[in-house]
C-alpha cells in the first residue's frame, strides 16, 4: 500500500539553526500538508500546498517557515531560525484531490520529531 | 473559538465493553468529518469517514447528528488493541479554502 514517507525520523538542532524536514507524498496525490504536534497537545495545521503553491496556512506558519516542492516527488518544510517552541513532531500528509479540501481524508507520514536545544 | 471539541478522557473500560465518544463542532455548514486513531507518538491513522448520517465498519460505528452538531464513535466488543487516542477531525473554513482541524483527542484504555 502506498504511503507517505518522512525523513529524518528525529532531528536535533541548536536554537537559531535552520532545519529542513523532508517528505515524499503518495505519488498520485495532489494536495500536501504539514501539521505539527507539540508533546501532549493536539495536532495543529500548518500549511497546505497544491499546484506548486501554498493554498492555505495557519497563524503558526509565519515568515520563519517555508515549503517547497523542489522536484516531482519531494515536499519540504524549512524552518529558518529555530526556536525552542518549535520542538514538536512534524507530520506530512497528502490527499488524493478527488474532492477539494477540507472534505477529503488525509494520509499521514510517520513524522519527524524535532528537538530544538 | 474552537471548531471541534472532545472529552479528553481517559476512558478506562474492560475488554468486551462497548464505549462511545462524542465530538461537538461549531460550524453548522460542516459536512465531512473523520475519526482518526493515534497511538502514542505515532502518526494519526484514519479510522472512519463520516459524510452523511453515519458509517459502520465491523465493531465501529460513527454517527453524525446535524441537529445537535455532534459526531459520535461507538466501539463494540472492545479489544486490548483498541487502546489509543481517538481524534475527531472536522473542517475549518477560516481561510480561503478550508482545512481539516483536529480535536484534542479522547484517550481510551482497554483493560484485560
Amino acid at each position: 500500500e502506498p504511503e507517505v514517507t518522512q525523513t529524518p525520523s528525529h532531528q536535533v538542532t541548536q536554537m537559531g539553526q535552520e532545519v529542513i524536514l523532508r517528505c515524499v507524498p503518495i505519488s498520485n496525490h495532489l494536495y500536501f500538508y504539514w501539521y505539527r504536534q507539540i508533546l501532549g497537545q493536539k495536532v495543529e495545521f500548518l500549511v497546505s500546498f497544491y499546484n506548486n503553491e501554498i493554498s492555505e496556512k495557519s497563524e503558526i506558519f509565519d515568515d520563519q517557515f517555508s515549503v517547497e516542492r523542489p522536484d516531482g516527488s519531494n515536499f519540504t518544510l524549512k524552518i529558518r531560525s529555530t526556536k525552542l517552541e518549535d520542538s514538536a513532531m512534524y507530520f506530512c500528509a497528502s490527499s488524493r484531490g478527488t474532492v477539494r479540501p477540507p472534505n477529503e481524508k488525509l494520509f499521514f507520514g510517520s513524522g519527524t520529531q524535532l528537538s530544538v536545544l | 473559538r474552537k471548531e471541534v471539541e472532545q472529552d479528553p478522557g481517559p476512558f478506562n473500560v474492560p475488554e468486551g465493553a462497548t464505549v462511545a465518544f462524542n465530538c461537538t463542532y461549531s460550524n453548522s455548514a460542516s459536512q465531512s468529518f473523520f475519526w482518526y486513531r493515534q497511538d502514542c507518538r505515532k502518526e494519526p491513522k484514519l479510522l472512519m469517514s463520516v459524510y452523511s448520517s453515519g458509517n459502520e465498519d465491523g465493531r465501529f460505528t460513527a454517527q453524525l447528528n446535524r441537529a445537535s452538531q455532534y459526531i459520535s464513535l461507538l466501539i463494540r466488543d472492545s479489544k486490548l488493541s483498541d487502546s489509543a487516542t481517538y481524534l475527531c477531525v472536522g473542517p475549518y473554513y477560516g481561510g480561503s479554502q478550508g482545512n481539516l482541524i483536529f480535536g484534542k483527542g479522547t484517550k481510551l484504555s482497554v483493560k484485560p
